[in-house]
């Protein structure tokens, strides 16, 4: 079956840390760039960061860079997230998203279901 | 940063009922336009792409259509289970960005 699982999320205080991991499987993962994109409580959906399929290029939102780590092991055909001084506003859920292409054309097109962080003293 | 802004934010429409929401990027973007349907509680789903291919799964009443900087997500003859929440992406620059979404409501 073609999926992601996501997980690593939890309660954790601010400035704290976390390390996000999203399991692949049903499709030759290190074929694909791949990205992070979170929702806060009720709200939309906001990109937070992508990796080039072998590792080597990566690409932030302002709001996370020099906090945020992207990275994957193409061996294990996972996808991480580490969150560094962490703060209230990156309460959210996590999803991890496969980027396809048609021609020019780039999507997500598949997603997990997602993972719950929640940074409160 | 391009902007997205979606409207309306709300809608109410009855089953059957044919409704349409607009995605207004801030500066022109092509045909680099996609949008997810979310389901509460779900991940999001991939439902049109390159502003008017849908999706493979999906039922021909979704369409889309646009360029340049206004888009359109039409849904003809809503079912159920379209009661949902829809947002639009541009893919054509770094950070992606998405709509605010808009939240179709049964009246």
């Amino acid at each position: 079956e073609v999926q992601l699982v996501e997980s690593g999320g939890g309660l954790v205080q601010p400035g704290g840390s976390l390390r996000l991991s999203c399991a692949a499987s049903g499709f030759t993962f290190s074929n694909y760039w791949m990205n992070w994109v979170r929702q806060a409580p009720g709200k939309g959906l906001v990109w937070v960061s992508r990796i080039n399929s072998d590792g080597r290029t990566t690409t932030y939102a302002d709001s996370v860079r020099g906090r945020f780590t992207i990275s994957r092991d193409n061996a294990k055909n996972t996808l991480y997230l580490q969150m560094n001084s962490l703060r209230d506003e990156d309460t959210a859920v996590y999803y991890c998203a496969k980027t396809s292409h048609s021609g020019d054309y780039w999507y997500f097109d598949l997603w997990g279901r997602g993972t719950l962080v929640t940074v409160s003293s | 940063d391009i902007q997205m802004t979606q409207s309306p934010s709300s809608l109410s429409a009855s089953v059957g009922d044919t409704v349409t929401i607009t995605c207004r990027a801030s500066q022109s973007i092509n045909r680099y336009l996609n949008w997810y349907q979310q389901k509460p509680g779900k991940a999001p789903e991939l439902l049109i792409y390159a502003a008017s291919s849908l999706q493979s799964g999906f039922p021909s009443r979704f369409s889309g259509s646009g360029s340049g900087t206004d888009f359109t997500l039409t849904i003809s003859s809503l079912q159920p289970e379209d009661f949902v929440t829809y947002y639009c992406q541009q893919s054509y620059s770094i950070p992606r960005t998405f709509g605010q979404g808009t939240k179709v409501e049964i009246k």
